[in-house]
């Protein structure tokens, strides 16, 4: 079945250092991925939205790129922060899917070392 | 604070008890979703609602669960005859999924 995956399940990065975050998701017709934070006991909270007609979208402090090419969906994270720890998902979405469910991946955590 | 409100925040039964549970989505949002979350994986997709009208339910989605909202506003989640692998976060979320509630979680006991 389809499936949208993250290459890492732990990332563990140094303070003030730059975060990257890959997935891989499987479905071809997906035209819409969104990045969540979750810190523990919390709902996920959204960070970043990409669609397929882009290849890259910048918010504050983070980068999302897409590579369609290889289905592969990244998250950067500039200057990490101890407040950045957290569970971050990727999570996909096709037109075809007129219902707008999303699909997640299992998750990676990050730890930031102050 | 996105805006979504979920109650209660957690909710301890034993098994073989019902439960419901409430999620107010913003107000404006015709979509609400419904999700479960097991510790260390990522939401699963449960059910939604455009408007009142309940679109589409997972698999996952047995007879023992049932989702309601009547208005189109608030929407409840039940769980009948609860059984321990029913434990788990329930989550509720506005519009596409910008917007999630911080989630209700369920442990059976």
């Amino acid at each position: 079945g389809e499936s949208v995956g993250l290459h890492l399940p732990t990332l563990s990065v140094q303070e003030g250092d730059n975060s990257i975050i890959n997935c891989a998701y499987s479905n071809s017709a997906s035209d819409y991925f969104i990045w969540y934070k979750q810190e523990s006991g919390k709902g996920p909270q959204f960070i970043i939205d990409i669609r397929s007609n882009m290849d890259k979208r910048q918010g504050q402090r983070v980068t999302v790129l897409l590579n369609k090419t290889v289905k592969h969906l990244s998250l950067q994270i500039a200057a990490t922060q101890p407040g950045d720890s957290a569970v971050y998902f990727c999570a996909e979405n096709s037109f075809y899917n007129q219902g707008g469910k999303l699909i997640f991946g299992q998750g990676t955590e990050l730890s930031v070392k102050p | 604070d996105t805006g979504v409100s979920q109650n209660p925040r957690h909710k301890i039964t034993k098994r073989g008890q019902n439960v419901t549970f409430r999620c107010d989505p913003i107000s404006e949002h015709n979509r609400l979703y419904w999700y479960r979350q097991t510790l260390g994986q990522g939401p699963e997709f449960l059910t939604y609602f455009q408007n009142e009208a309940q679109l589409e339910k997972s698999r996952l989605l047995s007879d023992r669960f049932s989702a309601e909202r009547p208005k189109g506003s608030f929407s409840t989640l039940e769980i009948q005859r609860t059984e321990q692998g029913d434990s788990a976060m329930y989550l509720c979320a506005s519009s596409l999924g910008k917007f999630f509630g911080p989630g209700t979680r369920l442990t059976v006991l």
